[in-house]
């Protein structure tokens, strides 16, 4: 199947400082790219859906300016956590989903676990 | 509004048997697409089926098999003669139509024990 890499699998950070966490589709272009959270033992939530080359579309109670999404091409989406704080801990995964037809298979990155501390 | 029940938070059984965890989704949606996903300790997601709502085929994959049944809403995984390495969080997903957003159910932690 497809792959997606995301980087970095884990990142600790101070209080305060930003984070950027990478999304790439190794071998297909993604359109289309999504960003999800899980807290510990819980289910994944999505925060936003990336576009490449628009602006992302955020759900509903993800604040836009704190997760900071860019899709500048078609194998890249960043997510960067500003003035993170230690309620961000979060284990993100991103997914990106192969084009070609009506709900095609998203594939997912390894996830980031993130520690503010 | 789309949601996905996973009833079973945790299931515990010993290796070889046969463990079947059940998925109850809602959508208004004509065309839907259901996913199993499969979560190890690393916190990867590994994918293990998708099913359009227009096929209501059973299917099997070596020990693995879903049950998909409209007039229930229910997408149930059964895994037979389950093996240690089957342990993690199983998590069901549903997505609407074109997009690929997906729903996730709460997840089933499933323990096999030797």
């Amino acid at each position: 199947g497809a792959v997606v890499s995301q980087h970095p699998s884990r990142v600790i950070c101070k209080s305060g400082t930003s984070v950027k966490i990478e999304c790439r589709s190794l071998d297909f272009q993604a359109t289309t790219m999504f960003w999800y959270r899980q807290f510990p033992k819980q289910s994944l939530m999505l925060m936003a859906t990336s576009n490449e080359g628009s602006k992302a579309t955020y759900e509903q109670g993800v604040e836009k300016d704190k997760f900071l999404i860019n899709h500048a091409s078609l194998t890249l989406s960043t997510l960067t956590v500003t003035s993170a704080h230690p309620e961000d801990s979060s284990f993100y995964i991103c997914s990106a989903r192969v084009p070609g037809g009506l709900n095609t298979e998203a594939f997912f990155g390894q996830g980031t676990r993130l520690t503010v501390v | 509004a789309q949601k996905v029940t996973q009833a079973q938070t945790e299931i515990s059984v010993v290796e070889k048997e046969d463990v079947t965890l059940d998925c109850v989704y809602e959508t208004r949606d004509t065309t839907y697409y259901l996913f199993w996903y499969k979560q190890p300790p690393s916190g990867e997601l590994v994918f293990l089926i998708r099913r359009n709502s227009f096929d209501e085929q059973n299917e099997i994959s070596g020990r693995y098999s879903w049950n998909f049944q409209k007039s229930t809403s229910s997408f149930n995984f059964t895994i037979t003669a389950s093996q240690v390495v089957d342990s993690a969080v199983y998590f069901c997903a549903l997505s609407e139509g074109y997009g690929n957003k997906l729903v996730f159910g709460a997840g089933t932690i499933l323990r096999v024990k030797s």
